[in-house]
């Protein structure tokens, strides 16, 4: 079945350093994969996506890298800043349309 | 705002009572989700619908049922509630299905008790 694993699950870095979060997912035919930040208490909010036909896409200090061979998919966030601390969550649709969320990683940017 | 409204904001009840949260999506949006987000926990699939049909399910409990309606609005009933049950039920929606961009709404908080 559908399964998305997600590493680390707690981050800790300091302000300025970069942070890297891995995503696997098992469905080969999965061909769009979002990340999304989450807020203490607020909702999930994208802040990237790639799509099957593309290696990498940046957008400012985040970018997203993805391995389709390998079937994983990794979220870079440059020159950390305190505000980017959240939960992030990657996703990969299954070809039964379900939306699965990896388990989540807690990032923490220290000042 | 990501134009997905949910409501309520907020529930309390009692065990064994049947609570209904209703979700509109995004204009234009087809597709609606639920996922059910436990304390310090992840965002777990309940149901899918597209265009008023359930397009996929996930770990839905027995006690729980869904519907989108003709005018793509959606409910998620819960009954029977256990303690366990208290969460944070977010709606999200999509223009399609696979593929397209999930928009979160801002979640309904139940408590049981």
């Amino acid at each position: 079945g559908e399964n998305v694993e997600q590493h680390p699950s707690t981050l800790s870095v300091q302000e300025g350093d970069s942070a890297v979060i891995k995503c696997t997912y098992s469905d080969s035919a999965s061909n769009y994969f979002p990340w999304y930040k989450q807020e203490l208490g607020k909702r999930p909010q994208l802040i990237i996506d790639i799509r099957s036909n593309v290696g990498e896409k940046k957008d400012q200090r985040i970018a997203v890298t993805l391995n389709k061979t390998a079937k994983h998919f990794s979220l870079h966030i440059t020159e950390t800043q305190p505000e980017d601390s959240a939960v992030y969550f990657c996703a990969a649709p299954s070809r039964d349309d379900k939306v699965i969320f990896g388990p989540g990683t807690s990032l923490s940017v220290i000042p | 705002d990501s134009g997905v409204t949910q409501t309520p904001k907020h529930l309390i009840t009692a065990t064994g009572q049947r609570v209904t949260l209703r979700c509109s999506p995004r204009s234009g949006d087809l597709s609606v989700y639920w996922y059910q987000q436990s304390l310090d926990q992840g965002l777990q699939f309940l149901i899918q619908y597209y265009n008023g049909e359930e397009r996929a399910k996930g770990n839905i409990l027995e006690r729980f049922s869904a519907q989108q309606f003709p005018d793509l609005h959606s409910e998620l009933n819960l009954s029977s509630l256990e303690l366990g049950d208290s969460a944070l039920y977010f709606c999200a929606s999509s223009v399609g299905t696979t593929g397209n961009t999930i928009y979160f709404g801002e979640g309904s908080w139940l408590t049981v008790v």
